[in-house]
């Protein structure tokens, strides 16, 4: 059983530019949550997305976006970067909405300078 | 608007001994889950223990066991003969019990756990 893998581990990017992170779920897994960490705090729910659809989401701007394939792997895109968008970015899988356990990868680190 | 608080930032226990992590959270509702997940440096989040709010019972994974008051809203993370390899980061995380609605985890700040040799 594949686990949760996420792509790339790290990322420098500039203020302003956009950005695209990977998440390829666990196997038989239908839903994708993604969580901001910045340093020495706990995860923030950015959104959901179950069965290719956005299924919730938390308090984070319109520039954060994202998408799942038929496959169930997702995308998270971050449009117009700023300082304060440095964080690990977390992707976590299950096997559905009803209170699954999420099982997570082992992040992307974003640093935006 | 869930909000999962712990209070201890950092804690130290001698390998071998035990040491109990608090966490409370405030919530109106009655159907819930609630889970302690640990980050090591590599910075993978490891699912520690989950504990259904409708079961009495406290839930335990071999070292691992949790003190869940329902009423006090408190969910304490009991760590036995601890391990080097249990020094981590530790949180603890909350997920409403909705059928339908997402499954977001609301987590506290965390806890720098380290087991001194």
């Amino acid at each position: 059983e594949t686990g949760v893998t996420q792509s790339p581990t790290h990322l420098i990017k500039t203020r302003g530019q956009q950005v695209t992170l990977r998440c390829s779920s666990q196997s038989g897994h239908n839903t994708v949550s993604w969580y901001q960490q910045a340093l020495g705090q706990g995860p923030q729910f950015i959104f959901q997305y179950y069965r290719e659809e956005e299924n919730g989401r938390g308090n984070f701007p319109p520039r954060f976006s994202g998408l799942q394939f038929p496959n169930y792997s997702s995308e998270l895109n971050v449009n117009a970067l700023e300082l304060d968008d440095s964080a690990l970015y977390l992707c976590a899988s299950s096997l559905g909405v009803n209170q699954e356990t999420q099982y997570f990868g082992p992040g992307t680190r974003l640093l935006v300078l | 608007a869930q909000t999962v608080t712990q209070s201890q930032p950092e804690m130290s226990v001698q390998e071998a001994e035990t040491v109990t992590l608090s966490c409370t959270y405030d919530t109106s509702e009655n159907n819930y889950y609630l889970f302690w997940y640990k980050q090591p440096p590599s910075r993978q989040m490891i699912l520690v223990i989950r504990q259904e709010a409708y079961k009495q019972q406290n839930a335990t994974e071999n070292r691992f066991s949790v003190n869940f008051q329902k009423a006090a809203k408190s969910f304490s993370l009991k760590i036995s003969d601890s391990q080097l390899g249990d020094t981590a980061m530790y949180f603890c995380a909350f997920s409403q019990g909705v059928d339908g609605a997402n499954s977001k985890l609301t987590f506290g700040k965390g806890i720098t756990l380290s087991v001194r040799p």
